[in-house]
């Protein structure tokens, strides 16, 4: 089955900073790769996904790389803000949908003011 | 709309208790699934419903059972809890006639099981 590495387990970083999360797939059959914030105590939110036959995809400070090839996918937050410290889990979904999700394990980011 | 609603928000049980989560959504999605999330292992998918009348098995549903009545519902029981099952419950769904939707988290169970 589908196997989900996600570095770092938490990162720290100062306001106006930039912060990268990477995560890595081991199924080449995945084609869906989403990621989600959760404050704590509540629900997973998305925040921007990418499918297989895109390489980049951006939306203000959020952006989302793909590499097919080496089967990684990176998210990528800039200016980060004090309001961005959460909870950050990326998910690998092959063609068959969610039954095939497999998340991974989530990073703490926590911005410093 | 509501979106995607769960309850109770914080439940305690004694082991060999059985209980049902629920959870209900308002916006016609044909797929709802619900997930446990414990520290340090993710979340992890229990059980899935492709639509009403159909269930089906994910990665750990061992001392879980679901049904899907309507399209609104998919209550989660737990037979005979275990403190095993202590974690924080999650019900999602997507609207998925093909391909990939987006999948909506509920506001999620707090389960302790003593």
């Amino acid at each position: 089955g589908e196997n989900v590495e996600q570095h770092p387990s938490t990162l720290s970083v100062q306001e106006g900073d930039s912060a990268v999360i990477k995560c890595t797939y081991s199924d080449s059959a995945s084609n869906y790769f989403p990621w989600y914030k959760q404050e704590l105590g509540k629900r997973p939110q998305l925040i921007i996904d990418i499918r297989s036959n895109v390489g980049e995809k951006k939306d203000q400070r959020i952006a989302v790389t793909l590499n097919k090839t080496a089967k990684h996918f990176s998210l990528h937050i800039t200016e980060t803000q004090p309001e961005d410290s959460a909870v950050y889990f990326c998910a690998a979904i092959p063609s068959g949908g969610y039954q095939k999700v497999t998340f991974g394990i989530g990073t703490k980011l926590q911005v410093i003011p | 709309n509501a979106g995607v609603t769960q309850t109770p928000k914080f439940q305690v049980l004694k082991t060999g208790q059985s209980m049902t989560l629920q959870c209900a959504q308002d916006m016609n999605h044909e797929y709802m699934s619900w997930y446990r999330q414990d520290p340090g292992m993710g979340l992890r998918l229990i059980h899935y419903s492709v639509g009403a009348g159909i269930t089906d098995q994910g990665e750990v549903p061992n001392g879980y059972n679901v049904s899907r009545s309507t399209t609104e519902d998919f209550p989660l029981r737990l037979l005979s809890a275990a403190p095993s099952q202590t974690s924080v419950y999650f019900c999602a769904s997507s609207f998925q006639t093909s391909g990939i939707e987006t999948q909506y988290f509920g506001p999620g169970t707090r389960l302790l099981v003593l």
